[in-house]
């Protein structure tokens, strides 16, 4: 069965901190995703990479950085915690093929105070 | 850029119900469509992908159709039972191949 883990479920952290957030897939996948999901905004992507070592920015990059070292491991920082950072992270993954679905982990409720 | 909407935001039926969720999307050169459902705090889970060169996907109670020339796409629903209440979310997969455009979902309730 396939899986992607993120490190936590719940995180409460404070102003100013620095943040990792981290994910797992076990698919040997290429592809892997940072969203951040917010009311009536839906998912909107915050990085992604296609390889080990390689990302691209995606809509909404500012204040978050990334890194993947292995390919089974995509992590997402944020590198000094603001309160509109608070949100529900989810982290996904798939393959390149057209017919390949992205699976995504159950997701991270990051809340700054 | 590619824009997805999905109408309606809500809503609510009773139980047994056949209802239609509709998706629409700004640029039709799209590789393929996905429905997802996401229950309260979870994460997405894929419940059907139809490729550009495809109409439609069925799997059980649920079909899936692709107007790629309108920017449209419905999930229907047949049957409808308490279990099926989630928030439904479609995306496309664009011209970059490697991202996803997702819709703001519609919160479905079904009611016993």
């Amino acid at each position: 069965d396939v899986k992607v883990t993120q490190s936590s479920r719940y995180l409460v952290k404070r102003t100013g901190e620095k943040v990792f957030l981290e994910c797992v897939q076990d698919m040997d996948h290429e592809n892997m995703f940072w969203y951040r999901q917010d009311p009536g905004l839906g998912l909107r992507l915050i990085y992604f990479s296609y390889d080990v070592k390689m990302k691209e920015k995606g809509d909404i990059p500012e204040g978050y950085s990334v890194s993947r070292e292995k390919k089974e491991r995509f992590s997402l920082i944020l590198e000094s915690a603001s309160t509109n950072q608070t949100s529900m992270y989810l982290c996904a993954s798939s393959s390149f093929g057209a017919t390949d679905t992205q699976y995504f982990g159950p997701g991270t409720r990051l809340t700054v105070l | 850029k590619q824009e997805v909407t999905q109408i309606p935001a809500a809503l609510s039926v009773p139980e047994g119900e056949n209802l239609v969720l509709n998706c629409s999307f700004t640029d039709s050169a799209i590789y393929n469509l996905q429905w997802f459902r996401q229950d309260p705090g979870k994460g997405l889970t894929s419940l059907l992908l139809i490729q550009s060169s495809q109409r439609e996907q069925t799997s059980g109670r649920l079909n899936a159709s692709l107007d790629k020339s309108s920017g449209r796409s419905t999930l229907y629903i047949a049957a409808s039972q308490p279990g099926d209440s989630a928030t439904y979310l479609c995306a496309v997969r664009g011209d970059n191949f490697n991202k996803f455009y997702f819709g703001s979902g519609t919160k479905l309730n079904v009611k016993p």
